[in-house]
């Protein structure tokens, strides 16, 4: 079974806080990706990874940073934590081709800036 | 640009009765791919069926259905005798051909199944 797994499942930090978000795969996929999810926006997403080292921005890139050292490992990055991004945040990983190109999404950790 | 339209924000039903989520999706590309995802109380989205563009088959699972028509443009989901555990947020989502598309998600229909 895929297993995308976050490093938590609850975040509470101050504003102005750097705050990190782990995420890792275990199914060698080339591909991943963060989301934030809010109340009636859906998913959007923040920044994609197609490769080590590489990164794409998403829709909602400001205020967020990543990175990708490993090709199990992405990372996103609040530099300066503010109340606008207390929200769920989404990790998954897929498959860059082929059939398999659904993704795997993680538990999802819901993060509180106050 | 990929649009995904979920008309129907919340849907509440009583236990056995079926129900239809509607998904309606635009895009350019000629091959696409169509997801639903199912994401519960606890949060984690759940992948449920993958459609290709070029398969317009529908398909069927156990209780839960899809029906693809590129002609509307549409991939519903039915879930037919509907139970309470079937109570979460449905996401209809659109993927492009290339390696390099990302997913496009709909804003989600959430189903409530009353005992």
């Amino acid at each position: 079974d895929v297993k995308v797994t976050q490093s938590s499942r609850y975040l509470v930090k101050r504003t102005g806080e750097k705050v990190f978000l782990e995420c890792v795969q275990d199914m060698d996929h080339e591909n991943m990706f963060w989301y934030r999810q809010d109340p009636g926006l859906g998913l959007r997403l923040i920044y994609f990874s197609y490769d080590v080292k590489m990164k794409e921005k998403g829709d909602i890139p400001e205020g967020y940073s990543v990175s990708r050292e490993k090709k199990e490992r992405f990372s996103l990055i609040l530099e300066s934590a503010s109340t606008n991004q207390t929200s769920m945040y989404l990790c998954a990983s897929s498959f860059l081709v082929g059939t398999g190109v659904e993704q795997f999404f993680g538990p999802g950790t819901r993060l509180t800036v106050l | 640009a990929q649009k995904v339209t979920q008309a129907q924000t919340e849907i509440s039903v009583v236990e056995k009765e079926d129900v239809t989520l509607d998904c309606v999706y635009e895009t350019r590309d000629t091959t696409y791919y169509l997801f639903w995802y199912k994401q519960p109380p606890s949060g984690e989205l759940v992948f449920l069926i993958r459609r290709n563009s070029f398969d317009e088959q529908n398909e069927i699972s156990g209780r839960y259905s899809w029906n693809f028509q590129k002609s509307t443009s549409s991939f519903n989901f039915t879930i037919t005798a509907s139970q309470v555990v079937d109570s979460a947020v449905y996401f209809c989502a659109l993927r492009g051909g290339s390696g390099y598309s990302t997913l496009t998600f709909g804003k989600g229909t959430m189903l409530l199944v009353s005992p």
